[in-house]
């Protein structure tokens, strides 16, 4: 089975800018959940999307938000892009929500806000 | 709210050298833990889990851990390190009842290992 896939690899954008980055799950997965991970902070938990819904969400401000299409693929996007938020982007997903589920990694998406 | 301590920040090892890696969570319910190895340009991959049962965990690569519950720990051992262990291990939990897959992580552990 191929892996999780996140495009683009890198993007660079300016202040001020919005940016939409994209997750493709393993076939037949159906939840994807995102990640930003920083020097300083580690890596935290965005949000959790299931079945097109969010799950879950994590203690961000309101200019991160996401979505999923009915094929699982998901999409982040992030608005009025400031330079605290660059970040690796990592997206993962698992067969279903709920605690129990092993979560498989993407490779991550680097932005860098200039 | 669940937090993750992973108390060394770097480690240096020569090959062959014993190791264990610290990890404690703040829960006070019933958790699932992780931990997750990211090799150098690599993405982050599972080396073991545990979820119930026998606390003590084998993984992938020789890895193990040992869930001790009064102490809050899921320590990563592993007998003899070699070269290619060189790396960033993250400890990771969830919370049982939480019924979403939000993981919470540690701030990673860089494992160096010397020829």
């Amino acid at each position: 089975k191929a892996g999780v896939t996140q495009t683009p690899r890198y993007l660079i954008k300016t202040r001020g800018q919005q940016v939409t980055l994209s997750c493709s799950p393993i076939s037949g997965h159906r939840s994807v959940s995102w990640y930003q991970q920083t020097p300083g902070q580690g890596l935290q938990f965005l949000f959790e999307y299931f079945s097109e819904t969010q799950r879950n969400k994590g203690n961000f401000p309101g200019r991160f938000s996401g979505r999923q299409f009915s094929n699982s693929r998901s999409e982040m996007n992030v608005s009025t892009l400031e330079l605290g938020d660059s970040a690796l982007y990592l997206c993962a997903s698992s067969p279903t929500s709920g605690a129990i589920n092993e979560q498989f990694f993407g490779p991550g998406t680097r932005l860098t806000v200039l | 709210a669940q937090s993750v301590s992973q108390h060394n920040h770097h480690v240096i090892l020569s090959e062959a050298a014993s190791l264990e890696l610290g990890c404690n969570y703040s829960y006070g319910g019933t958790v699932n833990l992780f931990w997750y190895v990211q090799y150098p340009g690599q993405h982050l991959q599972l080396l073991l889990k545990y979820f119930s049962g026998d606390p003590l965990v084998k993984g992938i690569k020789g890895f193990e851990a040992e869930f001790i519950k009064s102490k809050f720990s899921f320590n990563l051992r592993k007998p003899s390190v070699q070269w290619s262990d060189t790396a960033e291990y993250f400890c990771a939990v969830n919370a049982r009842t939480s019924g979403a897959n939000n993981l919470f992580f540690g701030t990673g552990t860089r494992l160096t290992v010397i020829p």
